[in-house]
């Protein structure tokens, strides 16, 4: 069975940084594109960025663009989520997800997705 | 990019059926077929039900469906349960990578 397993959600202060972590097991993680998507607490989903497999480009919501940073060690089977200057509209859960086939772009169906990392920005 | 606009809330009794919308542009729901329809439930993470407008991913009942005309796309869940009871997100793929969902429905099974 597919996993996405997270790590690193924590409370940072504003102006901080953080770095997220998913590691994929049981499907060939070189082939996907692979995002992060997020959910501010009591609010809907946000997509937030996207790599591709071999992670050379990424795209990033406005939202985020030039303070987040979107990674991948493949040889590590390893999605990461670099976030700086961090504010308070950065606080939710933060997930990755997988697409259903290793097709680019991404087309927003994700078929698998990490159990959440909360991020909470404040002093 | 704004967000794809869905009704806050939809509700049916037990064995009726519900229909969600979600209106976009010409940009995203109407410029491709790739709208996603997901189902989270309180503390859970989003289950994808839908996907290239109808698809249903292996494992979803058929109770669930779902459709697209022009600039709306719509998910039906025919029969309600009681386990359908859930928020409902619906995104599309935006071109120039950019993919947006819209801002989830509350469907409650009275």
């Amino acid at each position: 069975e597919v996993q996405l397993l997270q790590s690193g959600g924590a409370l940072v202060q504003p102006g901080g940084s953080l770095r997220l972590s998913c590691v994929a097991s049981q499907f060939p993680f070189n082939t996907y594109g692979m995002s992060w998507v997020r959910q501010a607490p009591g609010k809907g989903l946000e997509w937030v960025s996207v790599i591709t497999p071999g992670g050379g480009t990424k795209f990033y919501a406005d939202s985020v663009k030039g303070r987040f940073t979107i990674s991948r060690d493949n040889s590590k089977n390893t999605l990461y989520l670099e976030m700086s200057s961090l504010r308070a509209e950065d606080t939710a859960v933060y997930y990755c997800a997988k697409p259903t086939a290793p097709r680019w772009p991404v087309r927003g169906a994700f078929d698998f997705w990490g159990q959440g990392n909360l991020v909470t920005v404040s002093s | 990019q704004s967000a794809l606009t869905q009704p806050p809330s939809a509700s049916g009794s037990p064995g009726q059926s519900v229909t969600i919308s979600c209106t976009g542009t010409s940009s995203d729901i109407g410029g491709y077929n790739y709208v996603s329809w997901y189902q989270q439930h309180p503390g859970e993470a989003p289950k994808l039900i839908i996907y290239d407008v109808t698809n249903r991913p292996s494992g979803v009942p058929d109770r669930f469906s779902g459709s697209k005309s022009g600039n709306t796309a719509s998910l039906t869940v025919s029969g309600l349960q009681t386990e359908d009871e859930a928020d409902y997100y619906c995104t599309s793929y935006a071109g120039n990578n950019n993919v947006i969902f819209g801002g989830g429905t509350k469907v409650t099974v009275l």
